[in-house]
């Protein structure tokens, strides 16, 4: 079992649809949880950085993270065509700098 | 202000060939990692460099990858004797620091396709 479960997808949505991304992981060490977006030829980016359980909102996103289930999700409402990417999962113990990372799911939000 | 810059953008090698990669980072970022990403795979660390500190290199696949940096600037992470496996995007990041809650600022990677 990898450590961290994520469905590639793809993921296709019509414009304005509610998205829900998640992930599933397995050492319960990990204790910071971000999520990346990739755009295609382009280096992933921070869109979300959540510490321990409970819910972090930035505007159309929100991040949770349910540690006893060990699974973490990101919505995006009201989805634009401009929020077509591949986003990431990762995550990480107290004091280590090595992120550890879910495949990656693309997603296609369609106008 | 320039974010972290890597070169080639694309490389095409021969297998046996050695490559030499490079990175950029962001200026005054302390810390600096790579990482490869595979075709449909999640990104891979690879190895780590903190200021004068010793690389940790336990993410490294082979003794055929190596890599350098320079002070706090640039580095290259060299591949010999290059096989068809090695054939992956290569993304560098920096980050101010090299805690866990420092973010780490990706470039735009090398695509490397090994012949």
């Amino acid at each position: 079992q990898k450590e961290v479960e994520q469905d590639p997808g793809p993921l296709s949505v019509p414009e304005g649809a509610i998205v829900s991304l998640n992930c599933t992981y397995s050492n319960s060490a990990f204790q910071y949880f971000m999520w990346y977006r990739q755009y295609s030829r382009k280096g992933p980016e921070l869109l979300m950085y959540t510490y321990s359980s409970g819910n972090k909102e930035d505007g159309r996103f929100t991040a949770q993270v349910d540690k006893s289930s060990k699974y973490i999700s990101l919505f995006i409402r009201d989805s634009q065509p401009s929020d077509s990417a591949t986003y990431l999962c990762a995550m990480t113990g107290a004091g280590s700098y090595q992120l550890t990372f879910g495949k990656g799911t693309k997603l296609s939000v369609i106008p | 202000g320039a974010g972290v810059s890597q070169s080639p953008s694309n490389k095409v090698t021969e297998k046996g060939k050695d490559v030499e990669l490079r990175c950029d980072p962001i200026s005054g970022h302390t810390a600096l990692y790579w990482y490869r990403q595979r075709l449909g795979q999640g990104l891979e660390f690879l190895i780590y460099f903190q200021g004068n500190s010793a690389p940790d290199k336990s993410g490294l696949p082979s003794d055929r990858f190596s890599a350098e940096r320079t002070g706090e600037s640039v580095s290259t992470l060299t591949i010999q004797r290059t096989q068809q496996e090695d054939s992956a995007v290569y993304l560098c990041a920096s980050s101010l620091g090299g805690g866990a809650t420092d973010t780490q600022y990706f470039g735009p990677g090398t695509r490397l396709t090994v012949l």
